[in-house]
């Protein structure tokens, strides 16, 4: 069964600052991807990562995947208030047959001024 | 614009009674998905659908039922066996195995 597991599950950073958060999943997976939900609203789409090795950049976030590790990281350059916000990760399913996504347990950012 | 629709915004539900929450879809995509998000906490999957009239259950769900007659809607039953419904519902769906889930605005549903 596919477990996934991110840390820290909470971080409080100064503005300016820069920070990493890792998603490690137990079981193999050739994609990964990255969410952000904002308080009480629904989950919108970061990044796609497809293959080991891929890297992402969107503004201050950059998101990476090492699949022979089961360890995506999603760094945080310079933060800026607007970053805070709950991150999720979630690996893709088997790659063949039927599959689901398991969220991580979600990462909860606040930046503070 | 294509997007997923969920109705209602906001649920209560009467004690033994059973609530269906709507999601519907003009994304043509196959596959979608029921979560539930409890305060604090991560997306945990009640039901997925990979084609019409066919569903999987997923990891909590006891006390929910769901339908795909068509490909554009999935609506998900909270049933009376679910003493515990309060909670945000999320439902996604995805056009591919290489491609992220579109998320609705979600149902919040709350006991009375």
């Amino acid at each position: 069964e596919l477990k996934v597991e991110q840390n820290p599950l909470f971080l409080s950073m100064q503005e300016g600052k820069n920070y990493t958060i890792y998603c490690n999943y137990s079981t193999t997976s050739d994609r990964l991807y990255w969410y952000r939900q904002d308080p009480g609203k629904s989950l919108e789409s970061l990044f796609v990562l497809l293959s080991n090795g891929a890297v992402k950049q969107e503004g201050r976030l950059m998101a990476s995947l090492d699949t022979k590790a089961r360890l995506s990281t999603l760094h945080i350059t310079a933060a800026v208030h607007d970053l805070s916000a709950t991150y999720f990760c979630a690996p893709g399913g088997p790659t063949s047959g039927t599959y689901k996504y398991i969220f991580g347990t979600g990462t909860r950012l606040k930046v503070l001024a | 614009d294509g997007g997923i629709t969920q109705s209602p915004k906001y649920l209560f539900r009467k004690e033994g009674q059973n609530v269906t929450l709507s999601c519907e879809q003009n994304l043509n995509h196959d596959a979608m998905y029921w979560y539930r998000q409890d305060p604090g906490q991560g997306l945990r999957l009640i039901y997925y659908s990979q084609i019409v009239n066919d569903f999987q259950k997923g990891d909590i769900a006891e006390g929910y039922s769901v339908s795909r007659e068509k490909k554009e809607s999935f609506p998900l039953t909270v049933t009376s066996a679910q003493k515990n419904p309060t909670a945000f519902y999320l439902c996604a769906s995805t056009g591919g195995r290489h491609q992220p889930q579109h998320f609705g605005d979600g149902t919040r549903l709350s006991i009375l």
